[in-house]
């Protein structure tokens, strides 16, 4: 079965810092990879997706980015952090039919 | 016709009684339907799932039942536990297609102990 790494846990930031959360898989190869954001209270907003190497969709124009530099690794960034950008991150793999198995979340607080 | 439409946003139940979320869906292309369990603080976790070639599925003290004429599908949770609240999350996705899957805004229950 496959693991789903997330760090670090929490985060707090000032407002324009950088920002770079860490996403790595184990037990799956070629994993579709994606990144949801949770606003306090909120639903689940999908912010990118990945299917390989260097291969990233974004859903929604943001202040983030995000990259796949190697096969089971997800990474999250930001050059300039903004309040907005605070809110619950999550790493979520792809099932067979096309659910979502998530990791356990990056608490980002932007001050 | 790509939402998934979920109530009520939040319930309160009393310990032992049945906690009931609703979800219903317009694109009849959606072939799998999980919902999803989430503590404060954790990532949602899948809970119980159904496809619609069925009308119910059962998992202990989890029920999915699903109505495909009515296009609407509802979790049950029977002699519900303090333990249980949760936020829960209804989803929709069509399999073996490049679509995501789409969520439900989530239900907040409480049980009363």
């Amino acid at each position: 079965s496959q693991t789903i790494h997330q760090w670090p846990a929490t985060l707090v930031q000032p407002v324009g810092s950088p920002l770079s959360l860490e996403c790595t898989v184990e037990g799956t190869s070629n994993p579709n990879l994606y990144w949801y954001r949770q606003a306090a209270g909120r639903g689940l907003q999908l912010l990118f997706y990945s299917v390989g190497i260097g291969q990233i969709s974004s859903e929604v124009p943001q202040n983030l980015s995000a990259s796949r530099p190697q096969d089971r690794q997800f990474i999250l960034s930001s050059k300039k952090l903004l309040l907005s950008d605070s809110g619950f991150y999550l790493c979520a793999t792809e099932g067979a039919y096309n659910e979502q198995f998530f990791g356990p979340g990056t608490r980002l607080t932007v001050l | 016709q790509q939402q998934v439409k979920q109530s009520p946003q939040s319930l309160i139940v009393q310990k032992g009684g049945i906690s009931i979320i609703n979800c219903a869906y317009e694109n009849t292309a959606f072939d799998y339907f999980p919902w999803y369990q989430q503590f404060p603080g954790k990532g949602p976790a899948l809970l119980i799932a159904i496809r619609p070639d069925v009308s119910e599925k059962k998992e202990g003290r989890f029920t999915i039942s699903f109505n495909k004429s009515a296009k609407q599908f509802s979790l049950h949770i029977m002699d519900s536990q303090p333990g249980d609240s949760a936020t829960y999350f209804c989803a929709a996705s069509i399999t073996n297609r490049d679509d995501k899957i789409i969520f439900g805004k989530g239900t907040r229950l409480h049980i009363l102990p």
